[in-house]
């Protein structure tokens, strides 16, 4: 079964500053997707990236960027210019491809971010 | 476009008692999921259904029931309230592109005493 390991359980950053949140995971698979998700205080689980797994061009969104390296079986979160509304619990996850359908995804723990002002 | 909807957000069980979370979503996706989550341990799978008819287990199945009788809702059923069901149940969906993740609920937190 795929894992998905996030090793900092707790992470801070200053505003305005920049932050890399870890993710490693394991599979066999040659095709597969990557998410990172944020929960904030509210408990509401908001997708803030994606990746696939095909694609050798890192994904962006903004201030949001992941370094997807393959071979090493890692996704980690580059958050700059940290905001006070980037503190939150954030989770990595992953999805097998399959002909078949949609698989669920798989979370890691989480990393609990703080943003000091 | 409400999305997708849990009732309710708080319960308090006693132990023994039984209870149904609802998900409901109006997106039209195929695809439904019961997570529960706890403190460190992130999301942990209990059920999914792939289309009206049709759930399968996931990672923690046991004290748990679901049933899928239309595409818009997917109830989760706790027959017995033990304490280790204390947890916070989020419902997501998700149309048949792998690529597009899941929408989630709000989420419902449950307390077995």
């Amino acid at each position: 079964a795929q894992t998905v390991t996030q090793s900092q359980p707790e992470m801070s950053v200053q505003e305005a500053e920049t932050v890399t949140l870890s993710c490693t995971y394991d599979t066999s698979e040659s095709d597969y997707y990557l998410f990172w998700y944020k929960q904030p205080p509210s408990r509401q689980m908001i997708l803030v990236i994606r990746q696939e797994a095909y694609k050798q061009q890192n994904a962006t969104e903004n201030r949001f960027s992941v370094n997807f390296q393959k071979a090493a079986k890692s996704f980690s979160l580059k958050i700059s210019d940290s905001q006070l509304g980037d503190a939150a619990m954030y989770f990595c996850a992953y999805r097998r491809y399959a002909n078949s359908g949609n698989t669920p995804l798989v979370f890691g723990k989480g990393t609990r971010l703080s943003v000091i002002a | 476009n409400a999305g997708v909807t849990q009732t309710p957000k708080f319960r308090i069980l006693k132990i023994g008692q039984s209870m149904t979370l609802q998900c409901t979503q109006d997106m039209n996706h195929n695809y439904m999921y019961w997570y529960r989550q706890d403190p460190g341990m992130g999301l942990k799978l209990i059920y999914y259904s792939v289309g009206a008819g049709i759930t399968d287990k996931g990672e923690v199945p046991n004290g748990y029931n679901v049933s899928r009788s239309t595409t818009e809702d997917f109830p989760l059923r706790l027959e017995l309230a033990a304490p280790s069901q204390t947890s916070v149940y989020f419902c997501a969906s998700s149309p048949d592109r792998p690529n597009y993740g899941y929408t989630f609920g709000s989420g419902t937190r449950l307390t077995v005493v």
